[in-house]
């Protein structure tokens, strides 16, 4: 069973085009953690949230952490081509045991 | 500052041998993660070494092993080798953080081929 469930899976969408991608779990975690993978490489981190309810905003990202601590979500605003790629959230719970997401990839159609 | 650093970047092996895959933690990181990802997949955790002790391993068979080095350095040896077991191989070392949280960095991956 896995711990941490994205939705979507796939996505597919054309280039000015908003998304949002959905990481739940009935678990809480300590901190939640999202990446970005691009094919044949190392996933790269871009954010870490920590606070129930915390918004951070990375340019046109927006990640939001749940206020019970068990879902967060990411939101890309006007998608760009750049953003093509996996998508993996994770979840810290005490004890340094990192549960990772199922992904989500992504491809933006110029 | 260097990041996680992974090797070799590539390896072939023949179905039965032994693979070794190397890992160097971030400077001062303690801990040492090891994933495979087959490809399109998500990540399968595999083991996860810290202060030269092994704290957990994931679901996989015991021909999986690794150990860790007084420096902090990671090796996952991968012994009689099935075809499955292409994939790449992600290590990842971890910043203890109080307000930010753990976090968790990762190198740019080993891939392993089996044929």
């Amino acid at each position: 069973t896995q711990l941490l469930e994205q939705s979507p899976q796939f996505l597919s969408i054309q280039e000015g085009e908003n998304l949002t991608v959905y990481c739940n779990s009935s678990s809480v975690f300590s901190s939640l953690q999202w990446y970005r993978q691009e094919p044949g490489e190392g996933p790269v981190l871009l954010v870490t949230v920590v606070t129930g309810g915390e918004v951070k905003k990375l340019k046109r990202l927006t990640f939001q952490f749940g206020d019970a601590r068990k879902d967060s979500s990411l939101h890309i605003t006007a998608a760009q081509p750049g953003d093509t790629g996996l998508y993996l959230c994770a979840g810290d719970r005490s004890g340094n045991q990192f549960y990772f997401g199922t992904g989500t990839s992504l491809t933006v159609i110029p | 500052e260097a990041g996680v650093t992974q090797s070799p970047t590539h390896l072939i092996k023949t179905r039965g041998q032994q693979a070794t895959l190397r890992c160097s933690p971030i400077s001062g990181h303690t801990s040492v993660y090891w994933y495979q990802q087959a490809l399109g997949l998500g990540l399968q955790f595999l083991l996860w070494y810290d202060e030269g002790e092994e704290r957990n391993r994931g679901n996989f068979p015991p021909r999986f092993s690794g150990r860790q080095f007084p420096n902090y350095s990671s090796e996952l040896n991968v012994n009689a080798l099935e075809l499955e077991d292409s994939a790449l191989y992600l290590c990842a070392s971890i910043l203890q953080g109080t307000l930010s949280g753990n976090t968790i960095y990762f190198g740019e991956g080993s891939w392993l081929t089996v044929v």
